[in-house]
């Protein structure tokens, strides 16, 4: 079994819609969290951050950590088609070292 | 902003030569990273480096070595490239000093064939 779990997708979606990406993850030690946004042929850019359990908003985007659960959302509102994109999941611990989902395909449909 | 470099965007080397790979970053940045990018497969780590002089393997590193002579570049370098190291590679650097954000780069696509 996979440290971090991330649905590949691919994930379609029409203009304007609410789309809700998860990752699961087993290793109770994560307590930082981040999401990535990696458009075709291009490094991962950093989208948000979010150390330990709650809720995070940026925007159109909101970021949402439930330890308990060991599970993580990124929420989009109001999609666009430049949210056209693969998602990645991203944790570390203590060790300080990134774990990364493998990425869920979105396309955002005008 | 944080800017992370890469030598070559596409690259296209025979089996068996040796192959570097450059990664330069522009913030003063303690840790940098090197990573393979397979479909399925997800970013997977090669090596890392806390400082300048250091490196620790990741979870990948056969095949690889790395260096880091400059605190502001890292270099990944194949020894003799096979056909199973065609990936995408990322470099991404980070503070430290209890940041754990990373910033890649734009990446380099090779080949071996």
């Amino acid at each position: 079994q996979k440290e971090v779990e991330q649905d590949p997708g691919p994930l379609s979606v029409p203009e304007g819609a609410i789309v809700s990406l998860n990752c699961t993850y087993s290793n109770s030690a994560f307590q930082y969290f981040m999401w990535y946004r990696q458009y075709s042929r291009k490094g991962p850019e950093l989208l948000m951050y979010t150390y330990s359990s709650g809720n995070k908003e940026d925007g159109r985007f909101t970021a949402q950590v439930d330890k308990s659960s060991k599970y993580i959302s990124l929420f989009i509102r109001d999609s666009q088609p430049s949210d056209s994109a693969t998602y990645l999941c991203a944790m570390g611990g203590s060790a300080r070292q990134l774990t990364f989902g493998s990425g869920t395909q979105l396309t955002v449909l005008p | 902003d944080v800017k992370v470099t890469q030598s070559s965007r596409y690259l296209v080397k025979r089996t068996g030569e040796k192959v570097f790979l450059e990664c330069v970053q522009d913030m003063d940045h303690e840790n940098m990273f090197w990573y393979r990018q397979d479909p399925g497969l997800g970013l997977r780590l090669i090596y890392f480096s806390y400082d300048v002089k250091m490196k620790e393997k990741g979870d990948i590193p056969e095949g690889y070595s790395v260096s880091r002579e400059k605190k502001e570049r890292f270099s990944l370098i194949l020894e003799s490239a096979s056909t199973n190291q065609t990936s995408m590679y990322l470099c991404a650097s980070r503070q430290g000093r209890g940041l754990y954000e990373q910033y890649f780069g734009p990446g380099t696509r090779l080949t071996v064939t």
